[in-house]
């Protein structure tokens, strides 16, 4: 089956700073990658997607890369704000079924 | 669109009863959901895939004759926590496929679990 791996488990970093989070997946199948935002106690929360026929894509402080070959994919968030700490899952998908990571607690520290 | 909501949010019972956990799509069909649970600063485990009119299908090692689902509607599936014990407390949560073009889950406000 399908196996993610998510780095680093922890992330703490400067308001303003940016910061990357990377997963590695092993299933080539997979071809829906998603990244989730959970706040503590509350639900997960989709913030952006990337399908595999695709390599980038942005949404305003928000950025996803994926290298289908290397079967990896990243999140980027630049100008980080204390409202963006939370635990950030990365998933790889196909049709029916996600993947998880084990998460990313981030913190931006003001 | 594409709300989860799950019932209730919290719920503290005695060991050997059993609990239900209702997960409904408010705003669209979902013919497939799924259960998680999470422990505290851990990921979602898989539990199982709940497929509309049929029977779910259970992630290994997890018992079907303990967690019963039924999805028995578009927008309605149950988990019912039978028998319930102190090491089933934890966070359930479900979430539905929104089908189409990019497969995305949206997850329920979750159900915290204490069996004392």
């Amino acid at each position: 089956g399908e196996n993610v791996e998510q780095h680093p488990s922890t992330l703490s970093v400067q308001e303003g700073d940016s910061a990357v989070i990377k997963c590695t997946y092993s299933d080539s199948a997979s071809n829906y990658f998603p990244w989730y935002k959970q706040e503590l106690g509350k639900r997960p929360q989709l913030i952006i997607d990337i399908r595999s026929n695709v390599g980038e894509k942005k949404d305003q402080r928000i950025a996803v890369t994926l290298n289908k070959t290397a079967k990896h994919f990243s999140l980027h968030i630049t100008e980080t704000q204390p409202e963006d700490s939370a635990v950030y899952f990365c998933a790889a998908s196909f049709p029916g079924k996600s993947t998880f990571g084990d998460g990313t607690t981030l913190t931006v520290k003001p | 669109g594409a709300v989860v909501s799950q019932h209730p949010s919290w719920v503290i019972c005695k060991s050997g009863t059993s609990v239900k956990i209702e997960c409904r799509s408010l705003d669209f069909q979902a013919t497939t959901m799924f259960w998680y649970r999470q422990f505290p600063k851990q990921s979602l485990m898989l539990m199982a895939t709940s497929n509309e009119g049929s029977k779910a299908t259970y992630e290994q090692g997890v018992e079907k004759d303990k967690f019963l689902i039924n999805h028995a509607s578009l927008t309605l599936s149950t988990l019912t926590v039978t028998s319930a014990h102190p090491e089933d407390s934890s966070f359930y949560i479900c979430s539905a496929l929104l089908q189409g073009r990019q497969e995305t889950q949206y997850f329920g406000p979750g159900t915290r679990l204490l069996v004392l």
